[in-house]
């Protein structure tokens, strides 16, 4: 089993619509997590990160986090093209130095 | 202030050939990472540099190597080039060796490297 699970997409979703972005992980010890959005051929770029159980929204997006299932989520509201990305899930280990990343899910948003 | 910075961003080399890649962290920034990120896939650790030593380093063979200097910049290094090894390298900065947190880790804009 993978340390970190994304389905890679790609996810296509209509504009305006809201896009939903799965990630399950392996460590039950792991305590925070981290969504990176990354165009194409730039770097990832963190747009949310979670600690607690429950919601945490910022703006658009609203991070999910159930530690009893080791599942985290990410949900994008008012969809924009300009949110058509791979979406990269990632959670520290190893005493907490380095960062385990999923695959990524491509998301389309269709104007 | 300067982020994270890299470079080159692209380079192309072929197969059987060295190369060496540079980072220099974010300021006040002591610690550096790096990742190695193949088409379609997630970034997988290389290894982290702190106090000029090797302090962890991911599943990755001899072939890859590094080096960080007493200015905190550091250095990868592959020998041997395989086609496999291209992919997108990106370098993390962060302050210590402490939980990793969103206000902590920062990674440069990448050197795409392509083997023929």
């Amino acid at each position: 089993q993978k340390e970190v699970e994304q389905n890679s997409g790609p996810l296509s979703v209509p504009e305006g619509a809201i896009a939903s972005l799965n990630c399950t992980y392996s460590d039950r010890g792991s305590q925070s997590f981290f969504w990176y959005r990354q165009y194409s051929g730039k770097s990832p770029e963190l747009i949310m990160f979670i600690y607690s159980n429950g919601d945490k929204e910022d703006g658009r997006f609203t991070a999910q986090l159930n530690k009893a299932s080791q599942y985290v989520s990410l949900l994008i509201r008012d969809s924009q093209p300009s949110d058509s990305a791979t979406y990269l899930c990632a959670v520290p280990t190893q005493g907490a130095q380095k960062l385990v990343f999923g695959q990524g899910t491509r998301l389309t948003i269709n104007p | 202030d300067a982020g994270v910075t890299q470079s080159p961003t692209h380079l192309i080399k072929t197969r059987g050939q060295q190369v060496t890649l540079r980072c220099s962290p974010k300021s006040g920034h002591d610690t550096v990472s790096w990742y190695q990120q193949a088409l379609g896939q997630g970034p997988q650790f290389i290894f982290q540099y702190y106090e000029e030593e090797e302090r962890q380093r991911g599943n990755f063979p001899d072939r890859f190597s590094g080096h960080q200097f007493p200015n905190y910049s550091s250095e990868l290094n592959v020998n041997a080039l395989l086609l496999g090894d291209s992919a997108l390298y990106l370098c993390a900065s962060s302050l210590g060796q402490g939980i990793i947190t969103n206000e902590k880790l920062f990674f440069g804009s990448g050197t795409q490297l392509s083997v023929l």
